[in-house]
């Protein structure tokens, strides 16, 4: 299970924003990948990847995005929020069947 | 360009049946689990089924299994779900995605 906070967070460009995941258990792999994702959906849009990897940003994504870890818990910093960036967010892992999604987390802009 | 699309969505009576497709190009499908993940309107994303790059291993969350069945054709770029015995709980957007890319989803409603 994957518990994502917040459910919400209202932001003003410019401003940093957190969103968390927590992992019901141990994600770590022995080969050293963790397969976690985080994903930014749009309105009438399908979700678009961020971060695979824990940490690693998809070609294209901005470097105000990053992903790390700590364990179990797993977080997504936006270092200066942009009006483009609302939308909702989810954290996926895909280390253990079944494939689990956060419950998402709805950024607004100010 | 990357392109998904799902397809085949449509409203559907209760224990009916239906099938979704999906459509790759853009990218080298073969190389990809690919995976059916759904979404009711408004609400979280579920995990339904993924298939291995080869369609030698195919698992299924809890609420998939023994109802629905994925397969592939890496020689067309497809991906497929049937789905059998659908309940009104199953009404969602169905994606298809190889978690990298994510198709634009088909909607299925079942109602009687």
């Amino acid at each position: 299970v994957l518990t994502q906070t917040p459910l919400s967070l209202s932001v003003t460009p410019g401003q940093p924003a957190s969103i968390s995941c927590k992992s019901s258990q141990s994600l770590l792999r022995s080969g050293g990948r963790t397969y976690f994702f985080w994903y930014v959906q749009k309105p009438g849009q399908p979700p678009q990847l961020l971060i695979s990897e824990v940490s690693t940003r998809f070609p294209g994504v901005p470097d105000r995005f990053s992903g790390s870890a700590s364990g179990t818990d797993f977080t997504l910093d936006i270092s200066r929020v942009e009006a483009e960036d609302a939308g909702v967010y989810y954290c996926m892992q895909s280390m253990q069947l079944p494939l689990t999604f956060g419950g998402g987390t709805k950024l607004e802009i100010k | 360009e990357v392109q998904l699309a799902a397809s085949g969505g449509a409203l559907i009576q209760p224990g009916g049946s239906l099938r979704l497709s999906c459509a790759g190009s853009g990218f080298t499908f073969s190389h990809y689990w690919m995976h059916w993940v759904r979404q009711v309107p408004g609400k979280g994303l579920e995990w339904l089924c993924r298939i291995k790059n080869d369609g030698s291993i195919v698992d299924y969350a809890d609420s998939a299994k023994g109802r629905f069945a994925i397969s592939r054709d890496n020689a067309k770029n497809t991906l497929a779900l049937q789905m059998n015995s659908l309940r009104v709980e199953d009404t969602a957007v169905y994606f298809c995605t190889s978690e990298q890319f994510w198709g634009r989803g088909t909607l299925v409603t079942v109602s009687s």
